[in-house]
């Protein structure tokens, strides 16, 4: 089964920008029909969809976020991006990368990375 | 945009049944996913399609949905069940996706 990895900076300045990579092993990225999403957890908060990017490199996002927020495939390494403009201390978080074949439901997770955001 | 509510904490006796609900406006006319979180773990599916288990996941974990509420069913409680549980949906319409808002379940 594929298995997912997290990884980036640990802390970024306020107004900065956040930049964190997933990357895939246990099957190609683009060798399926697969969705890659992002999403993110506060710190005993709930969980918050970011978006997603598709086998096709299609892509949809959360309207919260749409105007910050970039995902991206590198298929020669086999990952993909997030990028989110603009941070401020409310984008604090756990992020997670997901993935599904079926549209619905996200399985599996990567373990996640902490992202705080302080000057 | 969607809104999926949940109870913020349940608390059941081991060996006894715990209900989550997830409500939604007509959630019944959409799948219902539930994933279980362990503190300092992500997010794991226990339940998709309302009520089908993935491999590894016990019988006891059930769910239903009706009308304007999901169920998640964990039925003789252990100890180890002890998590944070999320209901999530996808909007084909939009192709966006809403989690509730979460339920600690606490073993007594």
């Amino acid at each position: 089964q594929v298995q997912l990895q997290e990884s980036g900076p640990g802390l970024v300045k306020p107004s900065q920008t956040l930049s964190l990579t997933c990357t895939v092993s246990g099957g190609s990225i683009s060798s399926h029909n697969y969705y890659w999403h992002w999403i993110r957890q506060p710190a005993g908060k709930g969980l918050e969809w970011i978006g997603h990017i598709y086998t096709t490199g299609s892509t949809n996002y959360n309207p919260s976020l749409k105007s910050r927020v970039t995902i991206s495939v590198d298929t020669s390494k086999n990952l993909f991006s997030l990028i989110l403009t603009s941070v401020t201390a409310a984008d604090t978080a756990i992020y997670y990368c997901a993935t599904n074949s079926n549209p619905n439901w996200f399985d599996p997770w990567g373990p996640g990375t902490l992202v705080t955001v302080s000057s | 945009s969607y809104v999926l509510t949940q109870p913020p904490s349940v608390s059941v006796a081991p060996g006894k049944t715990a209900r989550i609900t997830c409500g939604g406006n007509n959630i019944g006319t959409k799948s219902v996913h539930w994933y279980q979180q362990k503190p300092g773990q992500a997010p794991v599916l226990v339940i998709y399609y309302d009520n089908d288990r993935p491999s590894g996941i016990p019988e006891r974990f059930s769910g239903s949905n009706s009308g304007n509420t999901a169920t998640l069913t964990i039925s003789r409680v252990e100890a180890g069940d002890e998590a944070d549980f999320y209901c999530q949906v996808w909007d084909s319409s939009s192709d966006h996706y809403v989690f509730g808002t979460g339920t600690k379940v606490t073993v007594l």
